[in-house]
């Protein structure tokens, strides 16, 4: 089945340690996205990407960094530099850059802090 | 400063009755408007949208209302089911971008047998 699939489910992080997430679609879709989800909060936007090779920053990109060399994967690597990286991760997709189709999610990754 | 909220961290509802979910935004450049449910540990999941040339769009149990002038959607839900029970986020669109979601910090819903 056609999906969005983001591993691991948990990590954990040390400090000083950089962490990645995985994402991978088989949905065809050319937009890639990385939100972050605080208890109590709705989500944010880290990091998206439209097209392959080419990203940008969201609203809280810093001490994030991102790649996007094949279509399918769109990795999120959390930095040392995340001074408050424990939260739920996110990965979304959606097939139209401009128009307003809606975004599929994958399942998470809760990342915490040792 | 908030351009999405959702004022009812939590709803409580009886099974059978319907469940009304609020939204409010700032920003009248928001063209297109989600609701999505969210289980715990999972993604949220789409449920429906709204255009914002509608006032009204209904999906099975599920119908969403926009009032432009008022900058005010909802969500009915109605028979609520147990199984509805979730986290609900609002989350709206200018220009038809995706990428640029704002959502909501989201509703609780527990509908109750």
């Amino acid at each position: 089945d056609g999906g969005i699939t983001q591993s691991p489910k948990y990590l954990f992080r040390k400090e000083g340690q950089n962490v990645t997430l995985s994402c991978e679609q088989n949905l065809n879709h050319d937009a890639m996205y990385w939100y972050r989800q605080d208890p109590g909060q709705g989500l944010r936007l880290i990091y998206y990407s439209q097209i392959v090779n080419d990203f940008q920053k969201g609203d809280i990109a810093e001490g994030y960094s991102v790649s996007r060399e094949k279509k399918e994967s769109f990795p999120l690597t959390v930095t040392s530099a995340q001074k408050n990286p424990t939260a739920f991760y996110l990965c979304a997709s959606t097939s139209q850059t401009g128009g307003n189709e809606k975004l599929f999610f994958g399942s998470g990754t809760q990342l915490s802090v040792l | 400063d908030q351009q999405v909220k959702q004022n009812s961290p939590s709803l409580s509802v009886q099974e059978g009755r319907i469940s009304i979910l609020n939204c409010d935004y700032t920003n009248s450049m928001f063209d297109y408007f989600l609701w999505y449910k969210k289980y715990p540990a999972e993604g949220p999941t789409f449920l429906i949208s709204i255009s914002s040339i509608k006032d009204k769009n209904e999906d099975g149990r599920f119908t969403v209302f926009l009032n432009k002038s008022a900058k005010h959607l909802s969500l009915h839900i109605v028979p609520s089911q147990p199984g509805d029970s979730a986290v609900y986020f609002c989350a709206a669109s200018a220009g038809g971008s995706q990428g640029n979601l704002i959502f909501g910090k989201g509703t609780k819903l527990s509908v109750k047998p």
